[in-house]
């Protein structure tokens, strides 16, 4: 199975800052299928980006997806307070899907 | 809307069997895939398995295989998730979430989710 690694594990960051998170694979993700999600404290995720760049519905222009292959990119141009959470990866190329361990964007 | 409502918490004892919903509105329940994905307490999420509804063809993680069993209700557009014999290991939040259209589709992006069951075995 693929494995997924994201990091930073935790981001330190202030309202208006830019975040970069990471999501790097042990094989190359069959057709960029690379999604990413959001999960705040107590709630279930939400689909943010799938096919590694494109925006799900109602999610705001300031989340964008990048990368192919094994390296993945979720940035987040400028942190409204809502955004601090936990980012998770998930690979949807081959089976099993897999996801990633998480990448918490916390208050500075 | 396309909403996914879970049935609500369980407190079992170990050895009790159990069996969580999924109940899906505001889509073509027969035509999507249902995932099922694990979040134990703290940690981070891993898909169980997948459910075709139109003609129930399913899918397991190899780490969930045999473990437990996807089903699903046509009529009343119902997945479940059921366990025969739950262990103190099976304590964590379980979400049921859309998967692709169509049957072809192996492997799925999942959206929307469900709101979760907590699922807590203890003795």
């Amino acid at each position: 199975e693929i494995v997924l690694t994201q990091s930073p594990g935790t981001l330190s960051l202030s309202p208006g800052e830019r975040a970069t998170l990471s999501c790097r694979a042990s094989e190359s993700v069959s057709s960029s299928y690379l999604a990413w999600y959001k999960q705040k404290h107590g709630q279930a995720p939400r689909l943010l980006i799938y096919g590694a760049s494109s925006r799900a519905t109602g999610i705001p222009d300031r989340f964008s997806g990048s990368g192919s292959g094994t390296d993945f990119t979720l940035t987040i141009s400028r942190l409204e307070p809502e955004d601090f959470a936990v980012y998770y990866c998930q690979q949807y190329g081959s089976s099993p899907e897999t996801f990633g361990q998480g990448t918490k964007v916390e208050f500075k | 809307e396309v909403q996914l409502v879970q049935s609500g918490a369980e407190v079992k004892k170990p050895g009790d069997s159990l069996k969580i919903s999924c109940k899906s509105s505001g889509y073509s329940f027969t035509t999507y895939w249902i995932g099922w994905v694990r979040q134990m307490p703290g940690k981070g999420l891993e898909w169980m398995g997948t459910i075709y509804p139109d003609d129930s063809n399913t899918k397991y993680s190899p780490s969930f295989q045999g473990q437990v069993t996807i089903s699903a209700d046509k009529s009343i557009t119902t997945a479940y998730l059921q366990w025969r014999s739950l262990k103190a290991s099976d304590t964590a939040m379980y979400y049921c979430a859309r998967g692709s259209w169509g049957s072809s589709p192996n492997t799925h992006r999942f959206d929307p989710w469900g709101q979760g069951t907590l699922v807590t075995v203890s003795s």
